[in-house]
């Protein structure tokens, strides 16, 4: 079955750690996102990668970090400059980055701050 | 920029009550628009998409969305709900053809079905 995975499902963070969540997917798109989502917002767009070796800031993406080695895999570390991180992320690919390729979104992370 | 408006953050209907959930975008072009379905600790969904034709485009589930440019209006319905529907519900725009994608979320509209 073709999807996006995202691992872990919960994550826990202490203060002043790198967490790094992981997005895979073997739908073969080029395009992959990854959003953060707090209670009673939308979400909102951190890093986006258009291909493989390319990624690009979104509205948030302060305190994040992302790379894009293979086109598989886009993972995402939370680095401890990021003040408020605990929130749902969720991970998101479309077939290319085009606006009329709708995107296809994995289970997401849960990550708190202990 | 653009943006999106689900006015109603929380609405309840019956079983087999009709539904409809609004949302308002601004965008200063054509924009594409779109539905998620958000169930409790999973991902979203796409319900359906609207790029340009006609106007009321049918989804997944039994769902339906009309387009109403004059009204900046993209609001989703279904005639009959079922208790399996409680969720939340996320319209979002992206800009519209030969753009890369800027896909905007609205805050959702959070459904409770009663039996």
């Amino acid at each position: 079955d073709g999807g996006i995975t995202q691992s872990p499902k919960y994550l826990f963070r202490k203060e002043g750690q790198n967490v790094t969540l992981s997005c895979e997917q073997n739908l073969n798109h080029d395009a992959m996102y990854w959003y953060r989502q707090d209670p009673g917002q939308g979400l909102r767009l951190i890093y986006y990668s258009q291909i493989v070796n390319d990624f690009q800031k979104g509205d948030i993406a302060e305190g994040y970090s992302v790379s894009r080695e293979k086109k598989e895999s886009f993972p995402l570390t939370v680095t401890s400059a990021q003040k408020n991180p605990t929130a749902f992320y969720l991970c998101a690919s479309s077939l290319t980055v085009n606006s009329n390729q709708p995107q296809h979104f994995g289970d997401g992370t849960r990550l708190s701050i202990l | 920029a653009q943006s999106v408006t689900q006015p109603d953050i929380h609405i309840t209907v019956s079983e087999g009550a009709s539904l409809e959930l609004r949302c308002n975008y601004s965008y200063g072009a054509t924009p594409y628009l779109f539905w998620y379905v958000q169930s409790p600790g999973q991902g979203l969904q796409l319900l359906l998409k609207y790029f340009s034709g006609d106007t009321l485009v049918q989804g997944i589930k039994g769902f339906e969305a009309e387009f109403k440019r004059s009204q900046s209006s993209f609001n989703l319905r279904k005639p009959s709900v079922h208790w399996s529907d409680a969720a939340e519900y996320f319209c979002a725009v992206d800009r519209g053809s030969g753009t890369a994608s800027k896909l905007t979320f609205g805050t959702g509209t959070r459904l409770q079905v009663t039996l």
